[in-house]
């Protein structure tokens, strides 16, 4: 069984420009949630997602956009990046909201490494 | 506001040793507190506890939850050098959302 896919696993960016990543989910599996980890805050979540709608979102300024397509594939886009968002952005996957998050019942991905310079 | 404090923050062992993770919590509407191991990116699940006093034990590992005093314990005996990792507590509320509540983790390393 396939885990959770994140692309790319490691980016490089300047200050001002803007990112996407991907997050595809386990096969059957239609949450998606995404998280930013930063060595002071640890982890954070930044929105979730199920049936192509946002269903909650942190506390994050608007430059933190996400979406789901109707393959359960989710993105996130930081736009005018900043050097505060050097983090590991990790996704993690479930069958539908609610679940119990016991052993699959909510998988990580390995994230991606985004550096801001 | 939710909340999630895990101390110590990190701890250096020898092989052998036994270890001790706190976490403490507030959370509205709690449903349940998972632990999980952090060795390099991905976070892997341990243990989910959602009633007092019952131990969850997988091999070398154990933990309890006391929900009382919102607090819960990871015992890790005769520690060894892969136990190297950060430990990672977070709490899930009733209410639908997907969103679990972190701490900022317990980093356990383990010397020969």
């Amino acid at each position: 069984k396939a885990g959770v896919t994140q692309t790319p696993r490691y980016l490089i960016k300047t200050r001002g420009q803007q990112v996407t990543l991907s997050c595809s989910p386990i096969s059957g599996h239609r949450s998606v949630s995404w998280y930013q980890q930063t060595p002071g805050q640890g982890l954070q979540f930044l929105f979730e997602y199920f049936s192509e709608t946002q269903r909650n979102k942190g506390n994050f300024p608007g430059r933190f956009s996400g979406r789901q397509f109707s393959n359960s594939r989710s993105e996130m886009n930081v736009s005018t990046l900043e050097l505060g968002d050097s983090a590991l952005y990790l996704c993690a996957s479930s069958l539908v909201p609610g679940q119990p998050k016991s052993f699959y019942g909510y998988t990580f991905g390995s994230g991606t490494r985004l550096t801001v310079v | 506001e939710d909340k999630v404090v895990q101390s110590p923050l990190s701890l250096v062992v020898h092989e052998g040793d036994t270890v001790t993770l706190n976490c403490s919590y507030e959370v509205t509407n709690f449903r349940s507190l998972l632990w999980y191991k952090q060795e390099k990116k991905a976070p892997t699940f341990l243990f989910m506890l959602t009633s007092s006093g019952i131990e969850k034990k997988s091999g070398r590992l154990s933990s309890i939850l006391d929900k009382k005093e919102l607090f819960s314990i990871l015992n890790i005996t005769a520690t060894q050098t892969g136990d190297s990792a950060i430990y990672l507590c977070a709490v899930e509320a009733w209410g639908g959302s997907e969103k679990l509540v972190f701490g900022k983790g317990t980093k356990l390393t383990v010397n020969p």
